[in-house]
């Protein structure tokens, strides 16, 4: 099966730039989606088709996907970003979602 | 305004069945495919399967294929999640999502909290 790499954990101060990659066998080949979940609610598309932004999405958000990593970097940061990013990619006719990473903004 | 509602919270016992659901509205349902989420206690997002809910084509998990059956009834723009014996280890909240046209999950539901316990 189709692996996606993500590190557990990121922190950022308020302002600073927030940057949280996904790791997975030739990822540039594929498209890659972003998702922010908050605790308690369901997730939200953040980015899409490697660095598409639904409309909504603050453009502090952005993607990038190249060679084996794929990476959602969020500008000025803010307290209410604050929440768990998955990535996620198709392995055919399989999705593939990445571990997750938690971003603390502190 | 795309929505996708689900069924409200289920407790049962291991053995036993459980159908969930998931209607959408607001949008032409049978266009889009609607894929099921687990997420378990204190844990992650997986990726269940899908059905095109025009024709029923479905495709799943290796993980979980013959476990879990999904389907749907495009009369009533909803799709369903069904066990036939519920485990112990079913305990998860589900979520439904509907797949865009770049294969980018673009709507969820509010998820339902599945818990199986004796």
């Amino acid at each position: 099966s189709y692996d996606l790499t993500q590190p557990p954990s990121v922190s950022v101060s308020p302002g600073q730039t927030a940057s949280i990659t996904c790791s997975g066998d030739k990822l540039g080949d594929v498209f890659v989606s972003w998702y922010q979940q908050r605790p308690g609610q369901s997730p939200l598309l953040v980015i899409y088709h490697d660095a598409k932004r639904p409309s909504g999405i603050p453009e502090r958000f952005s993607g990038s996907n190249s060679g084996n990593t794929a990476t959602l970097t969020i500008s000025e940061t803010q307290a209410m970003d604050e929440a768990d990013y998955y990535c996620q990619a198709w392995d055919s006719s399989t999705a593939v979602f990445g571990g997750g990473t938690k971003l603390t903004v502190l | 305004e795309v929505q996708l509602v689900q069924s409200g919270a289920e407790v049962k016992k291991p053995g036993e069945s459980l159908r969930i659901s998931c209607k959408g509205s607001g949008y032409r349902f049978p266009r889009y495919w609607i894929t099921w989420v687990r997420q378990m206690p204190g844990k992650g997002l997986e990726w269940m399967g899908r059905i095109d809910p025009s024709d029923s084509n479905s495709n799943y998990s290796p993980s979980l294929q013959g476990h879990v059956t999904i389907s749907a009834d495009k009369s009533i723009d909803t799709a369903y999640l069904h066990w036939s014996s519920l485990q112990a280890s079913d305990t998860a909240i589900y979520f439904c999502a509907r797949q865009g046209y770049n294969q980018q999950f673009d709507s969820w539901g509010q998820g339902t909290l599945v818990t199986v316990s004796s």
